[in-house]
């Protein structure tokens, strides 16, 4: 079974909307750590956030946030005033403190920002 | 900067040959380290864990006689990749742990070309 589903397989929207990228997750562990990672053309992995699975807390850094919700299992990334250089493709990962730090992705969702 | 790096970032080999790719903890030691094969338009899917100083441990599918894996020390994992085809043609990025909060870090990635 999937452990982390991002619905969202390709996004489009016009320069200054704003974007939510939905992340759904599975697990049994009730220690584990949520992520989100930018993957731009070149391929490498661009870190955003870490969650860990007692910290509920919603954040906000520059235009981006996340909303954690426990309840849902939902990890979801908004993105306000998008910009083109946003366009990228975007990962949500898991990772089960019993599984030694092996990351679950999801299957990304691809963003394109219009100008 | 970095703190795990990967080399090379880019390789284009025959069919047939054998490709090597390095993957090293700069400022901490790993004792475990994740290889991870991206194929075009995919999610990143784990394909083995590196352990230093015992055998890896592969993911179901893939070929340990292909994919070869080598911890030889606390700050080095090797993937070579034996008699590669163009099948074998992927993105492929480590990953190395850090500490006991989920914390991890990735490699820049591989983009392997077989020709």
């Amino acid at each position: 079974a999937q452990k982390v589903t991002q619905a969202q397989t390709e996004i489009s929207v016009v320069e200054k909307e704003d974007v939510t990228l939905d992340c759904v997750y599975e697990t049994r562990d009730t220690t584990y750590y949520l992520f989100w990672y930018k993957q731009p053309p070149s391929g490498e992995l661009v870190f955003l956030i870490r969650r860990n699975s007692f910290d509920e807390q919603n954040e906000i850094s520059g235009r981006y946030s996340w909303n954690f919700q426990k309840s849902t299992s939902s990890f979801n990334f908004t993105i306000t005033a998008s910009q083109v250089v946003d366009s990228a493709v975007y990962f949500c990962a898991l990772s089960e403190a019993r599984a030694g730090n092996q990351f679950y992705f999801g299957t990304g969702t691809s963003l394109t920002v219009i100008p | 900067g970095a703190v795990v790096s990967q080399h090379p970032s880019r390789v284009i080999c025959k069919s047939g040959t054998s490709v090597k790719i390095e993957c090293r903890s700069l400022d901490f030691q790993a004792t475990t380290m994740f290889w991870y094969r991206q194929f075009p338009k995919q999610s990143l899917m784990l394909m083995a864990t590196s352990n230093e100083g015992s055998k890896a441990t592969y993911e179901q599918g893939v070929e340990k006689d292909k994919f070869l894996i080598n911890h030889a020390s606390l700050t080095l994992s090797t993937l070579t990749v034996t008699s590669a085809h163009p099948e074998d043609s992927s993105f492929y990025i480590c990953s190395a742990p850090r500490g006991t909060r989920g914390e991890a870090f990735f490699g820049q990635g591989t983009r392997l070309t077989v020709v």
